[in-house]
């Protein structure tokens, strides 16, 4: 069975300040995608950025970018140069090629302070 | 492109009642997936449609079902209301017959009394 763990419930971080967000997952699949959704407090779920395991090079989105080890099954988010606005509820998700569910982790909230 | 769109966005039923929550995916997309979220219990996986036919099913009760229409549009039913069932329920629709990326709608708040 595929599992999704994020061991840190909340995290906060200074405005300007990097941080990282953690999350692991255990699969017996070789072929998976990963993904880091964000969930603001107004609820509604946006995808922050998405890796390919078969893709060695790290994925990266303007501030956001990925730490991806495949073999630790690792899949950690890093926020440079953190706002405001990203403080939010982030989830942690993964998908293999075969099937047609996602499987979430419990999330980490993340406070950006002024 | 509009985005994921549910109905209603808030809800307040009692127990024993039943309940139909409707999702219209992206435009072009073909598969819908539903979501129960709590504080608890985070994000629990209820079912996954796509062309009209159910592929995946999650742990839940057969309380809870749903259904598909030919243009993707998505209903999900709960029967005998518990109040256990209060959640945010999360539809999320993808493109292909492999949803390799979904996008959310902004869920349906069903308070049960």
């Amino acid at each position: 069975a595929q599992t999704v763990t994020q061991s840190q419930p909340e995290m906060s971080v200074q405005e300007a300040e990097t941080v990282t967000l953690s999350c692991t997952y255990d699969t017996s699949e070789s072929n998976y995608y990963l993904f880091w959704y964000k969930q603001p407090p107004s609820r509604q779920m946006i995808l922050v950025i998405r890796q390919e395991a078969y893709k060695q090079q790290n994925a990266t989105e303007n501030r956001f970018s990925v730490n991806f080890q495949k073999a630790a099954k690792s899949f950690s988010l890093k926020i440079s140069d953190s706002q405001l606005g990203d403080t939010a509820m982030y989830f942690c998700a993964f998908i293999d090629t075969t099937g047609n569910q996602f499987y979430f982790g419990t999330g980490t909230s993340l406070t950006v302070i002024p | 492109k509009a985005g994921v769109t549910q109905t209603p966005r808030y809800l307040i039923k009692t127990r024993g009642q039943q309940v139909t929550l409707s999702c219209s995916p992206i435009s072009g997309h073909r598969s819908v997936s539903w979501y129960q979220q709590t504080p608890g219990q985070g994000l629990q996986f209820l079912f996954e449609y796509f062309s009209e036919t159910q592929r995946n099913k999650g742990n839940f009760p057969g309380r809870f079902s749903g259904r598909q229409f030919s243009n993707s549009r998505s209903e999900m039913n709960v029967s005998t209301l518990e109040l256990g069932d209060s959640a945010l329920y999360l539809c999320a629709s993808s493109f292909g017959s492999r949803s390799y990326e979904q996008y959310f709608g902004p869920g349906t708040r069903l308070t049960v009394t």
